[in-house]
């Protein structure tokens, strides 16, 4: 069983929609992170967090830590948020979960 | 401020040849990391560089060679290239443990025939 496991792994969605991206771990950790990769490749963080929740314009992430679970919510989506959004967990080092793959279309 | 640059960005290797991937971050960061990513699979760790002097062999790290040069640069050589080693290759910097996010690279796609 992976450490972190994200769900779905592909998701698509009408411009406009609310997205939620889950994300379950099974280790302690001191945070949190989602990432997002574009198509081209580069891989860009969006949020760290250890605890509550993170605001940053359409994007949210919650983390419970007594679940062991985050989410990211992307709200009123849009085409140019098509990407791989992935989790990774730790301290000192990252492990990541494989990635969920939106497309969202006009 | 560049951040993290990672050279080259493409390259094919034939079975047996020898690379050295060249990062370096401008952010001070102490620690410097090189991931590979696999279809399919999450980034997996190769190599990480607590700090300039150190470091540590990650999840993968058969057939890799690091240098942590100074702080700012950390290289990755392959010394006998495999086909097996066809992926992309990140490198990252952090200060992770003062609550600072990741910072990744372009990526280079490696190819072994």
């Amino acid at each position: 069983k992976n450490e972190v496991e994200q769900s779905p792994q592909n998701l698509t969605a009408q411009e406009g929609e609310f997205i939620t991206i889950n994300c379950s771990y099974s280790v302690g950790i001191s945070a949190l992170h989602w990432l997002q990769q574009h198509p081209g490749g580069g891989i860009v963080s969006l949020f760290m967090l250890s605890s509550g929740k993170k605001k940053h314009g359409r994007l949210i992430a919650t983390i419970n830590i007594q679940e062991k679970h985050s989410s990211l919510h992307i709200t009123a989506s849009h085409p140019r948020d098509s990407a791989v959004y992935i989790c990774a967990v730790g301290s000192d080092k990252l492990i990541f979960g494989t990635g969920t793959r939106l497309q969202v279309f006009p | 401020n560049a951040g993290v640059t990672q050279t080259p960005k493409f390259q094919v290797l034939k079975t047996g040849q020898s690379m050295t991937l060249q990062c370096a971050q401008d952010m001070n960061h102490n620690s410097m990391y090189w991931y590979r990513q696999d279809p399919g699979m999450g980034l997996r760790l190769i190599y990480y560089s607590a700090s300039e002097g150190t470091t540590d062999k990650g999840e993968v790290p058969n057939g890799y060679n690091v240098s942590r040069l100074n702080k700012r640069e950390f290289s990755l050589r392959l010394e006998s290239a495999a086909p097996s080693q066809t992926s992309v290759y990140f490198c990252a910097s952090s200060e992770l443990a003062r609550g600072r996010g990741a910072f990744f690279g372009q990526g280079t796609r490696l190819t072994v025939v």
